[in-house]
């Protein structure tokens, strides 16, 4: 199973929105409706913001959303603060059973 | 709060087996499902495998069945076993506790394996 496509790196200003996409095929992203997303900062554990594509667990900010149109998921941050400056993860289930990753982005806030 | 936190021997030579320890508290791990994730030096996440609260495991084909995870009830701990290590395997392992389908949203800090001679 090939890991997912996303951008290496995406940058932005404070207060700006940003969209990071995540591209799979028809056998993961493109048939289930498991997409997740983690924010990973340096030195601590990833945290799950987006999960099932669209819902955020409870205590993440409303300024992240999730969407998929066919075999593309993307992530939303909208207005931007230094404090999101971290690697995105996306995932998604997959018909072998297991999920698959996609390589991570670097969001830097300008 | 639950924490989980891995531990292992950092230096693992080739051809030798991985034995990582998953220590967890906050919570009874028996009712939960459980997975191991890694990311090697410079690139993503890779899923490991995954444990059922019944038991039942599945694990990444590309490890070529080299994988065991195993559950200690007794000890609040979970177990990932690898065998024949080579450089390819060096990485940054995770555990964490979630769905395997849907996500998991609970996570160690990582420990490093580093496999060398």
């Amino acid at each position: 199973q090939s890991a997912l496509t996303q951008p290496a790196s995406v940058s932005a200003s404070p207060g700006q929105s940003i969209t990071i996409s995540c591209t799979g095929t028809s056998s993961d992203i493109g048939t289930y409706n498991f997409v997740s997303w983690y924010q990973k900062h340096p030195g601590k554990a990833p945290q799950l913001i987006i999960y099932e594509v669209t819902n955020r667990p409870s205590g993440v900010s409303r300024r992240f959303s999730g969407s998929k149109s066919g075999n593309t998921a993307s992530l939303t941050i909208s207005g931007l603060l230094t404090e999101d400056e971290a690697d995105y993860h996306c995932s998604s289930y997959t018909n072998s059973d297991f999920p698959v990753f996609g390589g991570g982005t670097k969001v830097t806030v300008l | 709060q639950v924490q989980l936190q891995e531990s292992g021997p950092g230096l693992v030579k080739p051809s030798e087996t991985l034995s990582l320890t998953c220590s967890v508290s906050g919570g009874s791990i028996s009712r939960y499902d459980w997975g191991w994730i890694r990311q090697p030096p410079g690139k993503g996440l890779q899923f490991i495998g995954h444990i059922f609260s019944n038991g039942t495991t599945n694990y990444n084909p590309s490890l070529n069945s080299r994988g065991t995870i195993s559950v200690d009830s007794a000890n609040n701990q979970i177990s990932l076993r690898l065998t024949s290590m080579t450089a390819a395997d060096t990485a940054i392992y995770y555990c964490a506790r979630g769905l395997v389908w849907s996500g998991y949203y609970y996570w160690g800090r990582g420990t490093l394996v580093t496999v060398s001679s």
